[in-house]
């Protein structure tokens, strides 16, 4: 099955620099890679994705980049903020273009980004 | 905008006992997914459900099983539960193959 790999496991900035967290996946076949945003406690937040025939996707301070030949995408943050400190969670699936074919996610193991004033 | 409901939010159980954790998903969405995850874990995968059918299975305990209804909501059961079953239980919804959204979650706590 899919095994994806993230790091650092934890990421200390300063308030306002950028934060960059790496993901890798094993199975080529994955096409659709979400990351989300994990406060303690509460539930996972989609806050980006990115599909397979994309290399780079931005919304505002957040970008994620693709690289399908390595097998491997990130997750940029920029102009960070206090309220950006969570545990970050990459995943994978292959999503399915038929009828009821799901796409389970598997999830790497999370970076704990502490934005420090 | 409407988001899955889960309940209950919090649940205490005694080991051996049974519990069954609810899940509403976002109107309109026809795909639930049920995820578990210990302290300090990411997300396991347990099972999916699309248009009431399974559509995957994951790591999910032969104790366990999960239906999703008519009205399109699921319940996961979980019987036999032993204390390291306690873990925050995530259902997601999405519409087809497109972004799943969680909801607050169940924590269970078996002692």
């Amino acid at each position: 099955g899919e095994n994806v790999e993230q790091h650092p496991s934890t990421l200390s900035v300063q308030e306002g620099d950028s934060a960059v967290i790496k993901c890798t996946y094993s199975d080529s076949a994955s096409n659709y890679f979400p990351w989300y945003k994990q406060e303690l406690g509460k539930r996972p937040q989609l806050i980006i994705d990115i599909r397979s025939n994309v290399g780079e996707k931005k919304d505002q301070r957040i970008a994620v980049t693709l690289n399908k030949t390595a097998k491997h995408f990130s997750l940029h943050i920029t102009e960070t903020q206090p309220e950006d400190s969570a545990v970050y969670f990459c995943a994978a699936s292959k999503a399915r273009p038929i009828v009821g074919g799901g796409n389970k996610l598997t999830f790497g193991t999370g970076t704990q980004l502490k934005v420090e004033l | 905008a409407a988001g899955v409901i889960q309940s209950p939010r919090h649940l205490i159980k005694e080991k051996r006992e049974t519990a069954t954790l609810k899940c509403y998903p976002i109107p309109r969405h026809d795909t639930v997914y049920w995820y578990q995850q210990g302290p300090g874990q990411d997300p396991q995968f347990l099972i999916s459900f699309y248009e009431k059918m399974q559509s995957d299975k994951g790591s999910i305990p032969d104790r366990f099983s999960a239906q999703q209804f008519s009205d399109y909501h699921s319940e996961l059961n979980m019987s036999s539960l032993e204390l390291g079953d306690s873990a925050l239980y995530f259902c997601a919804s999405s519409l087809l193959t497109h972004e799943q959204y969680f909801g607050p979650g169940t924590r269970l706590t078996v002692t």
